[in-house]
């Protein structure tokens, strides 16, 4: 089973609109944080937003919000007032330690297209 | 910028060959994680280095190798290039400090085997 899943493999909003990007996750740890990354096609991965596992509000950074509904295993970033330069892929990943190491575990992505 | 550089940035081999890709980390960062990437699909985990010494590493064959200097650069290395060897080669580095550690990623190097 895929550990982030994200069903959207593109999307298209227009400037100043809301976009919602859906992420799903499974996992059977109760510490786990969960990460939104954007990559332009320039290759570089760029951090966005986090969301702890036990982290009880939603976290926010500027225009980037994260849905987080633990019951339901997801947690959707949503950016508000898109702009063109939003165009790029986007990744939810989620850190685990299973064996007793870190590492990130990266869902397929979501490519989202902003129209003037 | 994050900080983090690799190169070369672009790559070229033909099968069979052995290539080493480079990383240099952010400052003060003692951890460097490497992902492999391929065409339409998300960064999968290769292998993760601490204080010099591999301490994870996901399900890649022993053909994938790497270091970390004491500088805290690192390397990767691929011997016998397959033609499934072409993807995007991203570095990640980080202060390892639990859930909330942030990975800062390298433009990465996009490896084409031939």
């Amino acid at each position: 089973a895929q550990k982030i899943t994200q069903t959207q493999p593109g999307m298209f909003v227009q400037e100043k609109e809301a976009v919602t990007l859906d992420c799903t996750y499974d996992t059977s740890d109760q510490s786990y944080g969960l990460f939104w990354y954007k990559q332009p096609s320039s290759g570089e991965m760029i951090f966005l937003i986090y969301q702890g596992s036990y982290d009880e509000q939603n976290a926010t950074e500027g225009r980037y919000s994260l849905n987080f509904q633990k019951a339901r295993k997801s947690a959707n970033l949503v950016i508000s007032a898109s702009q063109l330069g939003d165009s790029a892929m986007y990744f939810c990943a989620m850190r685990e330690a299973p064996f007793g190491y870190s590492t990130l575990t990266f869902g397929k992505g979501t490519m989202l297209l902003v129209s003037p | 910028e994050t900080g983090v550089t690799q190169s070369p940035t672009h790559l070229i081999k033909t099968r069979g060959q052995q290539v080493t890709l480079r990383c240099s980390s952010q400052s003060g960062h003692n951890t460097v994680s490497w992902y492999q990437q391929a065409l339409g699909q998300g960064p999968q985990f290769i292998f993760q280095y601490y204080r010099e010494e591999e301490n994870g590493r996901g399900n890649f064959p022993p053909r994938f190798s790497g270091l970390q200097f004491p500088n805290y650069s690192s390397e990767l290395n691929v011997n016998a290039l397959e033609l499934d060897d072409s993807a995007l080669y991203l570095c990640a580095s980080s202060l390892e400090k639990g859930m909330n550690t942030e990975a800062f990623f390298g433009q990465g190097t996009r490896l084409t085997v031939v």
